[in-house]
């Protein structure tokens, strides 16, 4: 059974940068999984950060930025602030209709 | 605005049925493929289901397959989920989303509904 796999958790300090991660059991990320991430914080229903591996949303700031490092869809925030403290989820397109969401990271702006 | 304004949710007994509703605005919507995605309380997103702007093409998660039915009316904007045969694990916030553009990605959601609650418990 194929699961996308992410950090459970990452600390930042205010002002740093953060490459979170996201990747396959069962192989490769690559563009053809058109990675996309959505930050959610409580309460709140998830917001659009990138598609299509690194295509910033509409209104989405520049520290947000999206790649492939290696065999891995990437997340970085450059200059993270403390709102960025929120759960960010991947979810990778497989084909045949499917989208799988990976299990979040908790990201923690201190 | 685009908004998406989901209904329906509510307390069911395990093996019972319930309907789920979205009503769109703001866009238009016989245009965009439309998905259902769930999250239980203090987990993961999960995926469950995508209709094709006509109604022709449709895709499940393998959790919901047989037993949940996605549709639309074209002529009223509006999205729905029959949700049958349900399990204590199908107990999760189930939000309404748009594909962020008529072409585009499968797994680009945007916007996404505030969510109706189904829990299922005897």
């Amino acid at each position: 059974q194929t699961a996308v796999t992410q950090e459970p958790s990452f600390s930042v300090s205010p002002g740093g940068t953060v490459t979170l991660t996201c990747g396959l059991t069962s192989a490769s990320v690559s563009s053809s999984n058109y990675p996309a991430w959505y930050q959610q914080t409580p309460g709140q229903a998830p917001r659009t950060l990138i598609h299509s591996t690194n295509t910033r949303s509409s209104g989405v700031p520049d520290r947000f930025s999206g790649s492939i490092l290696g065999n891995r869809a990437a997340l970085t925030i450059t200059g993270a602030q403390a709102d960025d403290d929120s759960v960010y989820y991947c979810v990778l397109y497989l084909g045949s209709g499917i989208s799988l969401f990976g299990g979040g990271t908790r990201l923690t702006v201190l | 605005q685009v908004q998406l304004v989901e209904s329906g949710g509510g307390l069911v007994k395990p093996g019972g049925s319930l309907r789920l509703s979205c009503a769109a605005s703001g866009f238009k919507f016989n245009d965009y493929y439309m998905s259902w995605i769930r999250q239980a309380p203090g987990r993961e997103l999960e995926w469950i289901s995508y209709i094709s702007s006509s109604g022709e093409i449709i895709y499940y998660a393998d959790s919901v397959k047989g037993r949940f039915s996605i549709s639309r009316d074209n002529t009223k904007n509006s999205l729905f989920l029959q949700m049958s045969s349900l399990r204590v694990e199908d107990t999760a916030l189930y939000y309404c989303t748009r594909r962020g553009a008529v072409t585009g990605p499968l797994n680009w959601f945007d916007p996404w509904g505030q969510g109706t609650l189904v829990t299922v418990s005897s």
